[in-house]
């Protein structure tokens, strides 16, 4: 089945840094990607759709300026986080559209930021 | 108005028992629709489709009412295994976008 892998799974990070997320599919070429952000006993938001070659889509109240999403060929799509502060701290999914079924999710990192 | 809507539980259910969910959607145009499960600090992960004729396997089977604008989700014979949350999940308008509820989280004590 499709597969996509996301790094890092676990990142620490002082206030102020910037993070990169790697999201990439491994035996399927992904034309579109999402990113999600988790909070604690919330369910997923959407924050991002990200097509490649072209400029991400974002959903409203997310600031394109402080997440960074890169989708420069169909396997990988990377998000960025800048200038992190705690309130980023949170849980972040990709997923892709492609494969047999269509939509696969990577298995998400838990961001910290100190 | 969200739009997608789950009773956050905790459902908690002895092994054995059966269970169900509901999920309301607020889109009526919306085209998909499907059942994840998300165990703690996990992905999601798909476990069903929801077909406009209902959908079984196993002991899950899932249904869909347009009129209502509602799913349902309904676990037989209960394990401890099953013990996750279960998130609905609503496609409005195409393929690119969707709209998960806040899950329902289920406990199976033994």
């Amino acid at each position: 089945g499709a597969v996509v892998s996301q790094h890092p799974s676990r990142v620490i990070c002082k206030s102020g840094t910037s993070v990169k997320i790697e999201c990439r599919s491994l035996d399927f070429q992904a034309t579109t990607m999402f990113w999600y952000r988790q909070f604690p006993k919330q369910s997923l938001m959407l924050m991002a759709t990200s097509n490649e070659g072209s400029k991400a889509t974002y959903e409203q109240g997310v600031e394109k300026d402080k997440f960074l999403i890169n989708h420069a060929s169909l396997t990988l799509s990377t998000l960025t986080v800048t200038s992190a502060h705690p309130e980023d701290s949170s849980f972040y999914i990709c997923s892709a559209v492609g494969g047999d079924w269509g939509y696969t999710f990577g298995s998400g990192t838990r961001l910290t930021v100190v | 108005r969200k739009e997608v809507e789950q009773d956050p539980g905790p459902f908690n259910v002895p092994e054995g028992a059966t269970v169900a969910f509901n999920c309301t959607y607020s889109n009526s145009a919306s085209q998909s629709f499907f059942w994840y499960r998300q165990d703690c600090r996990k992905e999601p992960k798909l476990l069903m489709s929801v077909y406009s004729s209902g959908n079984e396997d196993g002991r899950f089977t899932a249904q869909l009412n347009r009129a209502s604008q509602y799913i349902s989700l309904l676990i037989r014979d209960s394990k401890l295994s099953d013990s996750a949350t279960y998130l609905c999940v609503v496609n409005p308008h195409n393929f690119n976008k969707f709209y998960f509820g806040s899950g329902t989280k289920l406990n199976v004590k033994p």
